[in-house]
């Protein structure tokens, strides 16, 4: 079975420091992972995906998450925060196929920033 | 291209009432799947289809039941509705290991 732990159920930051977002899964596979954001009132867009090619992944936004597999990890990270990145973050793995491709999600971080 | 699309945006219920929600995607997307998400749980598999005619339990498929007759649509019903059921849930299509293609989701409350 997988599961995913996200670490901080909310976290602030100020415009223009840096962002961590944590994420660690358990998975009795190689995983897939994705990184997704969801803005008030509004579907889930994804932001990166890993999917066992390169461990450092860049996605959308400036937004990038680095796979360790000593670690189990798969932290999301931005340099400088923008106003405009306040939004809840979902961490979530897939066992990369067996027959259905689905997705266990982790509870959600929301990232606030200030100005 | 539009996407995987939610009708109805918003539906209140009462308690014992029956509803369909649906999910249409117009991606060719073989997979697809329903999920809730309540404050603080994240987002919870319900049900999934991996195919034109196939349906699957997930994780919280109690109350809920799901048909796929058409590939591009996926249905989900609620055959008694109860307060527990309020929740907004999201529609979600995918391919291979490309993660889930979301819909804009549904609210609904159950009074």
């Amino acid at each position: 079975a997988q599961s995913v732990t996200q670490l901080g159920s909310h976290v602030s930051v100020s415009e223009g420091a840096l962002v961590l977002l944590r994420c660690n899964y358990s998975s009795s596979v190689p995983p897939y992972l994705f990184w997704y954001v969801q803005y008030p009132n509004q579907g889930l867009q994804l932001l990166l995906k890993y999917t066992s090619a390169a461990t450092l992944v860049k996605g959308i936004n400036g937004f990038e998450a680095e796979f360790k597999k000593s670690e189990t990890s798969f932290h999301l990270t931005k340099p400088s925060a923008h106003m405009s990145d306040a939004a809840e973050y979902f961490c979530a793995v897939s066992d990369g196929g067996g027959s259905n491709y689905k997705l266990t999600f982790g509870k959600g971080t929301l990232l606030t920033v200030n100005p | 291209n539009a996407g995987v699309t939610q009708t109805p945006k918003f539906r209140v219920l009462k308690t014992g009432q029956s509803m369909t929600l649906l999910c249409a995607q117009d991606m060719n997307h073989e997979y697809m799947y329903w999920y809730r998400q309540d404050p603080g749980m994240g987002l919870r598999l319900i049900h999934y289809s991996v195919g034109e005619g196939t349906t699957a339990k997930g994780e919280v498929p109690d109350g809920y039941n799901v048909s796929r007759l058409k590939k591009q649509n996926f249905l989900l019903g609620l055959e008694s509705a109860a307060p527990s059921q309020t929740s907004v849930y999201f529609c979600a299509s995918s391919y291979s290991t490309q993660g889930g293609f979301f819909g804009p989701g549904t609210r609904l409350t159950v009074l």
